[in-house]
């Protein structure tokens, strides 16, 4: 049990275009979802928190219009990076939360801006 | 401000013997600390939690204790495999309000020797 599945694994863009990232709980239901990014041989960086049918909550620093985020049902969120730049390149992970505290993250997805 | 820290960034141990790695936080308001397994360019995998009111949680080979009074939790692990071998990181997290997260430390890389 609690998989968590991201699509794409990887992904190649060219700068100013926007990149589409999902998130999915794939058996049990994600009260909250997160997502993190993180830069090589760095912890992860908390990115932003959503609960289903709610808007996110971003940390600080993170820009929500360049980051959006849905989390449209309690198995799905995405995030999508707008009008992307070289320096959005990076590893994105999400996780997901049901009841209990315990959170269970996808396998994340690379994201190469050209 | 590093809430959760963990200072030993590697940790080199033998096949068969138990591999012990450290954790440090200064926030007395987490309500729960979980230990994650991560490989280069994946998701973390949840290894084990503990509620801050327990002093230890054993799942398996996995052990983690808690030491309240002293802001520190330990993750054993023994026997140790080489397939133990990744980056693990610790994390606290509460209930509620602005703990409503998880807050990593920086990881501790161990290498389990055949």
């Amino acid at each position: 049990g609690a998989v968590v599945s991201q699509h794409p694994s990887w992904v190649i863009c060219k700068s100013g275009t926007s990149v589409k990232i999902e998130c999915r709980s794939l058996d049990f239901q994600a009260t909250t979802m997160f997502w993190y990014r993180q830069f090589p041989k760095q912890s992860l960086m908390l990115m932003a928190t959503s609960n289903e049918g709610s808007k996110a909550t971003y940390e600080q620093g993170v820009e929500k219009d360049k980051f959006l985020i849905n989390h449209a049902s309690l198995t799905l969120s995405t995030l999508t990076v707008t009008s992307a730049h070289p320096e959005d390149s990076s590893f994105y992970i999400c996780s997901c939360r049901a009841q209990s505290y315990e959170q269970y993250f996808g396998p994340g997805t690379r994201l190469t801006v050209t | 401000d590093q809430q959760v820290k963990q200072n030993s960034p590697s940790l080199s141990v033998q096949e068969g013997r138990i591999s012990i790695l450290n954790c440090d936080y200064t926030n007395s308001m987490f309500d729960y600390f979980l230990w994650y397994k991560k490989y280069p360019a994946e998701g973390p995998t949840f290894l084990i939690s503990i509620s801050s009111i327990k002093d230890k949680n054993e799942d398996g080979r996995f052990t983690v204790f808690l030491n309240k009074s002293a802001k520190h939790l330990s993750l054993h692990i023994v026997p140790s495999q080489p397939g133990d071998s990744a980056v693990y990181f610790c994390a606290g997290g509460g209930t509620g309000g602005a703990t409503n997260k998880l807050i990593f430390g920086t990881g501790t890389l161990l290498a389990v020797q055949p």
